[in-house]
């Protein structure tokens, strides 16, 4: 069964500690996604990879970093947690050429107090 | 532009009734057109996808149709079940968005038993 698994599904932080989200999925998938999901706002993007070492901005990058050392895993980084970035983060990789079709994990409900 | 208006954001139906969600899109180089079913706890899973090549494509019985020259496309789930109760998300995508997936704001279904 094919898989994408976020390393935590809840975490609790403070203003200011430096979090992060791991994904690792096992489809050989060349293209991973991190998304914030909140109410009323669907699922908005915050960076994607399309290869190793590559890394791209979505629409909401700020505040946030990426991390990809390795085909299969893909990191999350907030270098500094604001309260605003409480959300629930999911991670999503698909095949090359095939950007539509996301295989999602089950996300990673953060809150920042 | 880049957004995708999705509506209503939610709707109850009885058991056996049709559910219809709307989306609208303005990129006319999108070219790939998912829809997304997620459960409480769980994350997306891509359900049904078309392209701007056909108006109509079904699967079980779940819908989409498709109007290209009025940028708009929907779901319509058929004989609607309460297992069917979950957040229902349009999204597009295509070359123009390069390797980005636009997500519509999501539709909470709860069919009544």
């Amino acid at each position: 069964d094919v898989k994408v698994t976020q390393s935590s599904r809840y975490l609790v932080k403070r203003t200011g500690e430096k979090v992060f989200l791991e994904c690792v999925q096992d489809m050989d998938h060349e293209n991973m996604f991190w998304y914030r999901q909140d109410p009323g706002l669907g699922l908005r993007l915050i960076y994607f990879s399309y290869d190793v070492k590559m890394k791209e901005k979505g629409d909401i990058p700020e505040g946030y970093s990426v991390s990809r050392e390795k085909k299969e895993r893909f990191s999350l980084i907030l270098e500094s947690a604001s309260t605003n970035q409480t959300s629930m983060y999911l991670c999503a990789s698909s095949r090359q050429g095939y950007t539509g079709e996301l295989f999602f994990g089950e996300g990673s409900r953060l809150t920042v107090l | 532009q880049q957004q995708v208006k999705q509506s209503p954001q939610s709707l109850i139906v009885q058991k056996g009734g049709i559910s219809i969600i709307n989306c609208a899109y303005e990129n006319t180089a999108f070219d790939y057109f998912p829809w997304y079913q997620q459960f409480p706890g769980k994350g997306p899973a891509l359900l049904i996808a078309i392209r701007p090549d056909v108006s109509e494509k079904k699967e079980g019985r779940f819908t989409i149709s498709f109007n290209k020259s009025a940028k708009q496309f929907s779901l319509h789930i058929m004989d609607s079940q309460p297992g069917d109760s979950a957040t229902y998300f349009c999204a597009a995508s295509g070359a123009t968005g390069g390797f980005k997936t636009i997500f519509g704001a999501g539709t909470r279904l709860f069919v009544k038993a």
